[in-house]
Order: C-alpha cells, then structure tokens, then sequence
C-alpha cells in the first residue's frame, strides 16, 4: 500500500522554464512534508519541507504547495536548471512516530 | 554534524549467500536510525527503523532482517539473498523532523 504517491515516473523541461513535480498521499494522519534530491549511487538530499499549518514553503528556486484537503503537494523549481536533473521524492512523515514514508521518485531532466 | 558512513559501497553477491551491511553514525547520540532500499521503479521502500539498542521495528515482510548492536551501529542482514533483494541501500538517520541525514548508499547486485 503506497501512501505515499508520485504518478510522474519522468519529467524533461528546457532551462530557464518551470519544473513542477506532484505528489499525493492518504494518510491524513500525515503533518509533515519533504522533497528530497537524489543523484545515482548517492543519497537523498533534503531540499524543501513544509507543515501542514502551511499551504506555502518558499526557499530560493524552489517552492513546495500543500493541498491538504486534496492531500496534494507539489515542488516548483523556478528556472529549471541542468544541475536539477535528478530524481526528487516526497516523503511524509507518519502522523505521530518518526517514519518518513517516501513516494516512488520523479525523474526531472532539464535540457539545456 | 552528523556523519553517517555505510559499507561496503558495491556487492556483488551470488544468490543464497549470506548479506551483512554496516552503518555507522557520527555526531550523535541516541539516533534514530532507518533502513531504505530504493529498487528500480520503486521509490525509497523503508524496511526498519530503530528508535534504540536493541529495538527493531520491521516494516515489510522479507528475508531481511536488522540489529542494533550499539546506539550508533545499524546492521541489515540477510541468510540467504534472492535476486529481488537487489536494490540500493540507504541508512538514514533522523532526529526530529528537522534533522535528517542519509549515508551514502550500498549498491547490492545479487546474481
């Protein structure tokens, strides 16, 4: 049971345009959000998070929405750039215990 | 900070051998501590997590299992390896919802 959902396998945007990458989940118990980077053989690295008291996040270039009656969230990465080829995961951290429960991952190419 | 060192980085394993990965954290103390594996299409599935010595919560029924030696220490193990165990594995550690760290992954390949 995933409950945590990314439907876009693979996106490709040109440089300078926008990147936005989805995600849903079904746990309402969810209250915490993250978007993570990852490049091949490494690990994730933490980009963007939000709360669900917010429906905004803004850091820089990139900026999370919180849907929360949709159970919805999206990353917007604005200008795409080919350093942000990789693939990006939502994850959610599980109502009141510490597991981050993590989507099946987008793969976000930027073409030059 | 926190550092968190995993070994080895690549393995190659035949199937039916035996499996033993190593993390280790750094910087820390009392740390809870995650085991992911990230197989092609599949996303980051977590397999446990520790919240102490000794403690082990299993999150998908498998033939992995995991141990907590020491407050920094996380074994994932594993008696005989199928072909589907192989994936990437990442250890993770987090403390609190703003702290999180990932090591720098195992690549298995069972064949």
């Amino acid at each position: 049971d995933q409950q945590v959902k990314q439907n876009s396998p693979s996106l490709s945007v040109q440089e300078g345009r926008i990147s936005i990458l989805n995600c849903d989940y079904t746990n309402s118990m969810f209250d915490y959000f993250l978007w993570y980077k990852k490049y091949p053989a490494e690990g994730p690295t933490f980009l963007i998070s939000i709360s669900s008291i917010k429906d905004k996040n803004e850091d820089g270039r990139f900026t999370v929405f919180l849907n929360k009656s949709a159970k919805h969230l999206s990353l917007h990465i604005v200008p795409s750039q080919p350093g942000d080829s990789a693939v990006y995961f939502c994850a959610a951290f599980g109502g009141a215990t510490n597991k981050l429960i993590f989507g099946t991952g987008t793969l976000l190419a930027v073409q030059p | 900070s926190q550092t968190i060192h995993q070994w080895p980085a690549t393995l190659v394993q035949p199937v039916g051998s035996p499996l033993s990965l190593e993390c280790t954290v750094e910087g820390t103390s009392n740390p809870n501590l995650y085991w992911y594996r990230q197989a092609a299409g599949r996303g980051l599935q977590l397999l446990f997590y520790s919240v102490g010595i000794g403690q082990i919560s299993s999150e998908v029924p498998q033939n992995l299992s995991a141990s907590r030696p020491q407050d920094r220490q996380f074994i994932l193990s594993s008696k005989k390896l199928l072909l589907s165990d192989s994936g990437f594995y990442l250890c993770a550690c987090l403390q609190g919802r703003d702290t999180q760290y990932f090591g720098p992954g195992t690549r298995l390949t069972v064949l």
